[in-house]
């Protein structure tokens, strides 16, 4: 399996900015998946986005994969003081042992 | 539905205690998943059980085991309890997982704290 590193390690916006987050793996991948975490609580899935597919939406998120650069980026438009959390990406080989597998994160905060 | 409970949702131990967590997945899903979180090591990969059978683990030493029952609750164990075992444990749900990649849900974790 692997990690998907993601990048940068932290980022402080104002609200109303965007915030883009990107996310790096090594190894061919059947979907790239994001989540969100805020703090000390449990993950929720944000966006799934297949090998096939180069980008997509859901509400203020916007999801690329570049599968020949092996990189993925999370855009969020006009972001709130609700959106600071840590996002992780998490991209999913194939095989009958593939699993998710999480990097350490980026750390979001928006000022109000 | 209801969605991914796990319990307790705190935990104090001594060094040298064992530990068991539970969890509750989703009605329908099959597959549950178990994660360290700690500052240091960020989300690690811990194993898991599918149709009770452990499907896969990761490189956690064989103090940190866990078993799934025939309604899909999973519960895992750590015996031995080790200062650094302080940490957030996740537990995720899935239809299937594994490779097929479909979204896991997350329940509020447990956490651990040994002292």
């Amino acid at each position: 399996s692997q990690q998907g590193e993601e990048d940068p390690q932290a980022l402080s916006i104002q609200e109303g900015e965007n915030a883009t987050m990107n996310c790096s793996y090594k190894t061919s991948i059947n979907n790239l998946q994001w989540y969100r975490q805020n703090s000390g609580r449990g993950l929720v899935h944000l966006i799934l986005i297949r090998s096939n597919e180069r980008e997509k939406h859901s509400g203020r998120l916007r999801v690329t994969l570049d599968t020949s650069k092996k990189s993925s980026s999370l855009l969020i438009t006009a972001s709130r003081a609700a959106d600071t959390a840590s996002y992780f990406c998490a991209p999913l080989g194939g095989g009958a042992n593939s699993k998710l597998t999480f990097g350490k994160g980026i750390t979001l905060s928006v000022r109000p | 539905k209801a969605g991914v409970t796990q319990t307790p949702r705190y935990l104090i131990k001594t060094r040298g205690q064992q530990v068991t967590l539970s969890c509750s997945p989703i009605s329908g899903h099959r597959s549950v998943s178990w994660y360290q979180q700690t500052p240091g090591q960020g989300l690690q990969f811990l194993f898991e059980y599918f149709s009770e059978t452990q499907r896969n683990k990761g490189n956690f030493p064989g103090r940190f085991s866990g078993r799934q029952f025939s309604n899909s609750r999973s519960e895992m164990n750590v015996s031995t309890l080790e200062l650094g075992d302080s940490a957030l444990y996740l537990c995720a749900s899935s239809l299937q997982g594994g490779e097929t990649g479909d979204t896991q849900y997350f329940g509020p974790g447990t956490r651990l704290t040994v002292l």
